[in-house]
């Protein structure tokens, strides 16, 4: 059973324009959501996170969102650059600070 | 900012035998270390979670006897894969935080490992 999904494996984007990345979760118990930006054969590297008590939390190019109600949160980066390329994993965090993955999300920025 | 150091970044092995895997933080204290595993096209998964001086708790289908965990200092956690299978090749992170977790995660680089 998993318990965070992110079920587009990849999205392609053009260079400037709104990148989003969508991930969904089960358990209503998570209080803190992490995403995550990560090469091949490398360990994550944090990008932003989101406390479940609020909505909204943005950071320059990174806005993360969150619909409670949906158990859906999203990835904004805007503008999209190249070196924005990479996978992007969401996490979400229960009891004992364990975190729970997605599968990742390939984004491809085109020049 | 924190950093951790994973070592090594690949090894191969002969079944049957053991490798030792060590994460290192290198400019902070880490309370609790977590240790997880990636197979191909899947989600990382948490293996352990350890804290300095005490047992590491394992997660559900994970053999302790198989992957012994010692944390024991606040800078060192090692995982040892005993008598190796093939089935254990995969992709081996550790990850420490900084007391409450609020702080951050801090990843090692991983290993890759091959058991032949």
């Amino acid at each position: 059973d998993q318990q965070v999904k992110q079920i587009s494996p990849s999205l392609s984007v053009q260079e400037g324009r709104i990148s989003i990345l969508n991930c969904d979760y089960t358990n209503s118990m998570f209080d803190y959501f992490l995403w995550y930006k990560k090469y091949p054969a490398e360990g994550p590297t944090f990008l932003i996170s989101i406390s479940s008590i609020k909505d909204k939390n943005e950071d320059g190019r990174f806005t993360v969102f969150l619909n409670k109600s949906a158990k859906h949160l999203s990835l904004h980066i805007v503008p999209s650059q190249p070196g924005d390329s990479a996978v992007y994993l969401c996490a979400a965090r229960s009891s004992g600070d364990k975190l729970t993955f997605g599968t990742g999300t390939r984004l491809a920025v085109r020049p | 900012g924190a950093v951790v150091s994973q070592h090594p970044s690949w090894v191969i092995c002969k079944s049957g035998t053991s490798v030792k895997i060590e994460c290192r933080s290198l400019d902070f204290q880490a309370t609790t270390m977590f240790w997880y595993r990636q197979f191909p096209k899947q989600s990382l998964m948490l293996m352990a979670t350890s804290n300095e001086g005490s047992k590491a708790t394992y997660e559900q289908g994970v053999e302790k006897d198989k992957f012994l965990i010692n944390h024991a200092s606040l800078t060192l956690s090692t995982l040892t894969v005993t008598s190796a299978h093939p089935e254990d090749s995969s992709f081996y992170i550790c990850s420490a935080t900084i007391g409450s977790s609020n702080y951050g995660y801090t990843f090692g680089s991983g290993t890759r490992l091959t058991v032949v």
